[in-house]
């Protein structure tokens, strides 16, 4: 099983839809949780942290249930720009500090007129 | 302030080369790592290192070396390069936090084709 598992995709959907994403992780330890975005041929950015108690920046929701180790993303009145790869990162972090992300390989929307 | 910088931006090498890649950064963060992304296989940690000195294997290590020695740089090492090593390879840096909740920051990325 990996340790990060996203549903590939493609979704497509019309400009105005609303989209979720789900991802689930095998480490009950993990530390914190993070989506990322990456546009073709970039390199990852981060878009949001996912807190126990579910977050939201504008258009975009996350959610973390580590009962079922499940996380998800949320996006509402989906925009041409949002077409993206959105990927699935969790921390199991380091002994003595730092970061052990493990990358989803991720869920590519594409956003259409 | 030019956040994580890498080079080259692409690579075209024969099996059996060695190259460096190089990766910088002027934000001052003592966590700075190293992974390649491969189709369908996620970004995978080849190494990292938690400050000046201080190196560690991460996921990938075989055939990759690294070496910390300022706060700024942090260069990958392909010792005699594989096919198998075709990748995109993304440099990444970060504050170490308490809480794990640090923002990575990667640089453009380099691209690498072996022959």
């Amino acid at each position: 099983r990996k340790e990060v598992e996203q549903d590939p995709g493609p979704f497509n959907v019309p400009e105005g839809a609303t989209v979720a994403f789900n991802c689930t992780y095998s480490n009950s330890a993990s530390q914190s949780f993070f989506w990322y975005r990456q546009d073709c041929r970039k390199e990852p950015k981060l878009l949001m942290s996912v807190y126990s108690s579910g977050n939201e920046d504008g258009r975009f929701t996350a959610q973390l249930n580590r009962a079922s180790q499940y996380i998800s993303l949320l996006i509402r009145d989906s925009k041409l720009s949002d077409s993206a790869t959105y990927l699935c990162v969790v921390n199991q972090g380091i002994t003595g500090g730092g970061n052990k992300l493990t990358f989803g390989t991720g869920t590519q929307l594409k956003v259409e007129l | 302030n030019a956040g994580v910088t890498q080079t080259p931006k692409f690579q075209v090498l024969k099996t059996g080369q060695s190259m460096t890649l190089q990766c910088a950064q002027d934000m001052n963060h003592e966590y700075m790592s190293w992974y390649r992304q491969d189709p369908g296989m996620g970004l995978r940690l080849i190494h990292y290192s938690v400050g000046a000195g201080i190196t560690d294997q991460g996921e990938v290590p075989n055939g990759y070396n690294v070496s910390r020695s300022t706060t700024e740089d942090f260069p990958l090492r392909l010792l005699s390069a594989a096919p198998s090593q075709t990748s995109v390879y993304f440099c990444a840096s970060s504050y170490l936090g308490s809480e794990y909740q640090e923002t990575q920051y990667f640089g453009p990325g380099t691209r690498l084709l072996v022959l």
